[in-house]
């Protein structure tokens, strides 16, 4: 499988400040990534899909403004919460897609970062 | 309806045993099935994908699909309880990314 990062793997902020977390394809080149948000117990929640060099695709009930995504190269991806508030608290995961040697495009995750807003 | 549906579980099989986990999908137009599991506090990690009908076997896995019946499954076979964690189906249309994840059925293996 491919190798996903995310930084930082958890982060405590205080409400009203913002948070940037990165995501890196440390072994191949992802020509998309996605942003996925899931609180306790519950499935994935997909945010956002971003593409390279182009606008991210934010998902229906995302506030766009309120959660920024950069994808400026290949291999990283940011994602911005601004102006966190403590509902904002949630384990967010990133995952990378691009052409493996076998088939159709797979998707691969990150190890995700923990958010707590206080 | 969902789009992507499995029973919550959880599921509780013993040590050995074979962990049967099923999935059903909405989208006739879907084209690539993937199940991930994921450990508490840990992000998903991709077991297996299938593209075809039939069997895709890999090692105590194996992945079955039916796309008449819109119906996808994951058989676990001599279930360790290391195999204890959620399992997502996850399927996504063709010529595209954006992937439609269920909401993961918990499974047990009891030593």
């Amino acid at each position: 499988g491919a190798v996903v990062s995310q930084h930082p793997s958890w982060v405590i902020c205080k409400s009203g400040t913002s948070v940037k977390i990165e995501c890196r394809s440390l072994d191949f080149q992802a020509t998309t990534m996605f942003w996925y948000r899931q609180f306790p117990k519950q499935s994935l929640m997909l945010m956002a899909t971003s593409n390279e060099g182009s606008k991210a695709t934010y998902e229906q009930g995302v506030e766009k403004d309120k959660f920024l995504i950069n994808h400026a190269s290949l291999t990283l991806s940011t994602l911005t919460v601004t102006s966190a508030h403590p509902e904002d608290s949630s384990f967010y995961i990133c995952s990378a897609g691009g052409p493996n040697r076998v088939g159709p495009y797979e998707q691969y995750f990150g190890p995700g970062t923990r958010l707590t807003v206080t | 309806q969902k789009e992507v549906e499995q029973n919550s579980g959880p599921l509780s099989v013993p040590e050995g045993a074979i962990a049967s986990l099923n999935c059903t999908y909405s989208d006739r137009g879907s084209q690539s099935f993937f199940w991930y599991r994921q450990y508490s506090g840990k992000s998903p990690e991709l077991i297996m994908s299938i593209y075809s009908n039939g069997d895709k076997e890999d090692g105590r896995f194996t992945a079955q699909l039916n796309k008449a019946s819109q119906y996808v499954s994951l058989l676990i076979r001599d279930s360790q309880p290391s195999d204890s964690a959620t399992y997502l189906c996850a399927v996504r249309r063709t010529g595209g990314f954006k992937t439609i994840f269920g909401a993961g059925t918990r499974l047990f293996v009891k030593a």
